[in-house]
């Protein structure tokens, strides 16, 4: 069966930290996306990749960077957290047949 | 720009009925149509996918159908269960871009 897998389902980290976010994929898919997920606000896409090294942003990049130094996995990388980036945290891959999303890390900056 | 619009934005039927949850969305050059269902506190799962060529998908008692002449496509489950409470999301990818527009959902419970 496909996966989409993130290494962490529950965080809690400190204002100021830097903080890492990893995404691995098995399915060999071109295509990786980090989606953040608000109460009100739906999904909102943060940052893309569609190839090694590559990266788009989305619709709300600040605050973030990413690494996608091999096909399989995506970072994001929260440079100095905030507590307004307390949020569930959603990555996904696809090619041609649609999307699939890893199970979500649910992120609480204190 | 596409948008996807779910109504309603919650639901709450009693065990076995039939149900539709509907979405629309602005831009009738979708590339796709993707269905998912989304478990409090957890990741999206995909239940269906259309292409633009299909005009509906079924698995189980899942079944979705794509107009995109009237920009809509709707989710029927048939013979509804309390484990089908969820939300759920539709997603449609349009104008050759693989990046999908997602809809905000519509949250069902299905009482017993």
């Amino acid at each position: 069966d496909v996966k989409v897998t993130q290494s962490s389902r529950y965080l809690v980290k400190r204002t100021g930290e830097k903080v890492f976010l990893e995404c691995v994929q098995d399915m060999d898919h071109e295509n990786m996306f980090w989606y953040r997920q608000d109460p009100g606000l739906g999904l909102r896409l943060i940052y893309f990749s569609y190839d090694v090294k590559m990266k788009e942003k989305g619709d709300i990049p600040e605050g973030y960077s990413v690494s996608r130094e091999k096909k399989e996995r995506f970072s994001l990388i929260l440079e100095s957290a905030s507590t307004n980036q307390t949020s569930m945290y959603l990555c996904a891959s696809s090619q041609s047949y649609g999307y699939t999303f890893g199970s979500g890390t649910r992120l609480t900056v204190v | 720009k596409q948008e996807v619009t779910q109504i309603p934005a919650a639901l709450s039927v009693p065990e076995g009925e039939n149900l539709v949850l509907n979405c629309s969305f602005t831009d009738s050059a979708i590339y796709n149509l993707q269905w998912f269902r989304q478990d409090p506190g957890k990741g999206l799962t995909s239940l269906l996918l259309i292409q633009s060529s299909q005009r509906e998908q079924t698995s189980g008692r899942l079944n979705a159908s794509l107009d995109k002449s009237s920009g809509r496509s709707t989710l029927y489950i048939a013979a509804s269960q309390p484990g089908d409470s969820a939300t759920y999301l539709c997603a449609a990818s349009s104008g050759g871009s693989y990046i999908p527009t997602f809809g905000r959902g519509t949250s069902l419970i299905v009482h017993p």
